[in-house]
C-alpha cells in the first residue's frame, strides 16, 4: 500500500504570515498534485509537478517535488484569509492516485 | 475551464434503498473516478473507468457499482444503502495525454449521502 503523509494535520496562524506544509512517502509517484477544499465543496486543483526536483509558482503559493519523486512541499507566503481551507496532496502510482490525509489550514485576521 | 457536475449535493435516503448518485463532465476526458471522503480517512477510491462501458474497482468497491454509457456520464449505484454508506461522495474526471494534464483530476461539488 502505497501512503501518503501530510503535515501538520492542522495549522492555525495569522494573516500576513508565511508557512509551509508537507507531503511525505517512502514510495516514488510518478507525479504529485496539490489541491484546496473547501467545506461542502470538491477538491480544486492547484498544481501538477513531474519533474523530480521542480519548483512551481502560482502568485504567493510555491510547489516543490522532492528530488527523488517521493515528497513535496507547499509554501505559502503572507498568508490570507481566503488561503483557509484542506490542502491536500496526491500522487499518482501505477494507474491511480493516492490521497494524503490533508492539513487543515486556518488563517485568522 | 473544466466542469464536472453531479446530480444532488444533498441526499437522504433509507436503509435498504436503491441510490443512483450521477456525474457528468464536459471536457471529453476518457477517464473518471468516484471517491467517497471520510474524516480521519481521507479520499478512497470506489471505482474508476477508462473508457466507454470499461470499470475498474477501485480500494473499497464492496457495496457499490457503476455504469458508464456515455464518455461524459459515470453513474455510481448502492444497490441497498446502509447507514456505513453515510460519506461525502465525489466524482473526478482526468484526461488520458498530456504529460502534465494526463495527472490531473477535476472533482465535481460533491454529495453528501446521509443513510439513515
Amino acid at each position: 500500500t502505497q501512503l501518503l503523509e501530510q503535515s501538520p494535520q492542522f495549522l492555525s496562524i495569522q494573516e500576513g504570515e508565511n508557512l509551509t506544509v508537507y507531503c511525505n512517502s517512502s514510495s516514488v509517484f510518478s507525479s504529485l498534485q496539490w489541491y484546496r477544499q473547501e467545506p461542502g465543496e470538491g477538491p480544486v486543483l492547484l498544481v501538477t509537478v513531474v519533474t523530480g526536483g521542480e519548483v512551481k509558482k502560482l502568485k504567493r503559493l510555491t510547489f516543490q517535488f522532492g528530488d527523488a519523486r517521493k515528497d513535496s512541499s507547499l509554501h505559502i507566503t503572507a498568508a490570507q484569509t481566503g488561503d483557509t481551507g484542506l490542502y491536500l496532496c496526491a500522487g499518482y502510482y501505477g494507474q491511480n492516485f493516492v490521497f494524503g490525509p490533508g492539513t487543515r489550514l486556518s488563517v485568522l485576521p | 475551464d473544466v466542469k464536472v457536475t453531479q446530480s444532488s449535493r444533498y441526499l437522504v435516503k433509507r436503509t435498504g434503498e436503491k441510490v443512483f448518485l450521477e456525474c457528468v463532465q464536459d471536457m471529453d476526458h476518457e477517464n473518471m473516478f468516484w471517491y467517497r471522503q471520510d474524516p480521519g480517512l481521507g479520499l478512497r477510491l470506489i471505482y474508476f473507468s477508462y473508457d466507454v462501458k470499461m470499470k475498474e474497482k477501485g480500494d473499497i468497491p464492496e457495496g457499490y457499482s457503476v455504469s458508464r454509457e456515455k464518455k461524459e456520464r459515470f453513474s455510481l449505484i448502492l444497490e441497498s444503502a446502509s447507514t456505513n454508506q453515510t460519506s461525502m461522495y465525489l466524482c473526478a474526471s482526468k484526461p488520458t495525454s498530456g504529460r502534465a494534464r494526463r495527472y490531473e483530476q477535476y472533482f465535481g461539488p460533491g454529495t453528501r449521502l446521509t443513510v439513515t
